[in-house]
């Protein structure tokens, strides 16, 4: 257990329903960040936050995703009208100085 | 951020040492190289990082020639526990503001 907790672990849904992630980082972390893994690949960087402002995004972030991280603690990753092709393992990871630290993940299946 | 290359899969027993090489030819000289272990179902944990020559920690071990187009990482004694997939990646030092490029990795299995 790393102490960055995700919710949920998994998640099926169909195709075009909208889904909501959360991120529950270490707490003096002020570093969070959003990757997408497919199954036989590396994660992909998908957003980072630095406190509650969010320095950084993919192009693979499409308009239907969207991330917040209110406050600079929990972050929620949404995504609209889901499709096929985001089913994944969503991943969270926190850091304040070095090392990321990494959730255990959120399996998304669109069906 | 410099593009790594890594073997995809390799094999090993119980006991042994393995060596796991990346490429990373185009290196800038502020990158440093940092791996990351990943199980199933679980997210990547870092293993170890450096900039040049040796890094030892209570895992693993980080040889890095003078040219730094390259890196070894080395596991000692190697257990069934160690089997995962390794990324090596390359990009500034962890504690400044970046995104971390991952690819798709070696996957280690240790045979009994």
């Amino acid at each position: 257990d790393t102490g960055v907790s995700q919710d949920p672990r998994h998640k099926i849904t169909k195709r075009g329903q909208n889904v909501t992630f959360r991120c529950d980082p270490i707490s003096e972390h002020n570093r969070l960040y959003w990757y997408r893994q497919t199954l036989g690949q590396g994660p992909e960087f998908l957003t980072y936050f630095q406190n509650e402002a969010q320095l950084e995004k993919s192009r693979l972030l499409s308009d239907r995703f969207s991330a917040e991280r209110p406050k600079g603690s929990f972050s929620t990753l949404e995504i609209q009208r889901t499709e096929q092709g985001d089913s994944a393992m969503y991943l969270c990871a926190s850091a304040r100085v070095g090392e990321l630290f990494f959730g255990e993940g959120s399996r998304l299946t669109v069906l | 951020l410099a593009k790594t290359t890594q073997p995809i899969s390799m094999d090993s027993y119980e006991g042994q040492e393995v060596n796991i090489t990346c490429s990373h030819n185009n290196i800038a000289t502020n990158d440093y190289i940092t791996w990351y272990q990943q199980f199933p179902s679980q997210g990547p944990r870092f293993i170890i990082q450096g900039y040049k020559t040796k890094v030892t920690n209570e895992v693993a071990s980080l040889f890095i020639p003078a040219d730094r187009k390259s890196s070894t990482l080395s596991l000692p004694r190697v257990s069934l526990s160690d089997t995962a997939v390794y990324y090596c990646l390359v990009g500034l030092r962890m504690d400044s503001s970046y995104k971390l490029i991952f690819g798709s990795g070696t996957r280690l299995l240790v045979r009994p």
